[in-house]
């Protein structure tokens, strides 16, 4: 098992243009989320999904948009890049709501 | 979905028990507690959760009080691979969302 897979690790951006993170688990999991962290703080909840077809809001969803086509891929997309956005993004993944969420190794966005 | 409050910083020596303090006054009854670490900038490492009861697996313990306002989270004989962030949260069984505070910075000192 792979785990929960981001892509790309790094990223520099130009204001305005937009992109898409790639998140990939190979669990099975039907829960998958993305969160940002900025400098010396806690993870903030962008979006999430409860399985293909069904996503929603978390605390800072404005400027990102999220689809869950398939069980394993849940890809975040930027629309128009601020620099605003510049952070770290993780994306993660659960089996159940109640269990152990095993989170990707990050996305390192910067927006100049 | 109850807030946390963790002290910002902690040092504990080599070897010694590392007792990480987390306050959750406004927990409801289907509110869990998680607590998760982070270290460096890696993403975040699931440590341990429960719901009422003390808790143990092979990484760490988890004390929730009786009235469920706060917890604590025990490493036993902590090393220096444990310096890290340590996040408490507190989830609710009805919906997905896990808002993370700042956590506790435990340096872990040789």
């Amino acid at each position: 098992n792979a785990g929960v897979t981001q892509t790309p690790k790094f990223q520099v951006l130009k204001t305005g243009q937009s992109m898409t993170l790639q998140c990939a688990q190979d669990m099975n999991h039907e829960y998958m989320s993305w969160y940002r962290q900025d400098p010396g703080m806690g993870l903030r909840l962008i979006h999430y999904s409860v399985g293909a077809g069904i996503t929603d809001q978390g605390e800072v969803p404005n400027g990102y948009n999220v689809s869950r086509s398939t069980t394993e891929d849940f890809p975040l997309r930027l629309l128009s890049a601020a620099p605003s956005q510049t952070s770290v993004y993780f994306c993660a993944s659960s089996y159940r709501r109640i269990s152990e969420a095993f989170f990707g190794q990050g996305t390192r966005l910067t927006v100049v | 979905d109850a807030k946390t409050t963790q002290p910002p910083s902690m040092d504990c020596a080599e070897g010694r028990a590392a007792n990480l303090p987390c306050n959750h006054s406004t927990i409801s009854g289907n509110e869990y507690v998680y607590w998760y670490r982070q270290i460096h900038s890696q993403g975040p490492q699931y440590i341990i959760h429960g719901l009422k009861n003390n808790e143990t697996n092979e990484m760490a313990s988890l004390i929730i009080t009786e009235d469920r306002k706060s917890s604590t989270l025990i490493l036993p004989h902590a090393t220096l691979r444990d310096t890290a962030v340590y996040y408490c949260i507190v989830g609710s069984s009805g919906t997905y969302k896990y808002i993370f505070g700042t956590g506790t910075r435990l340096k872990v000192l040789a």
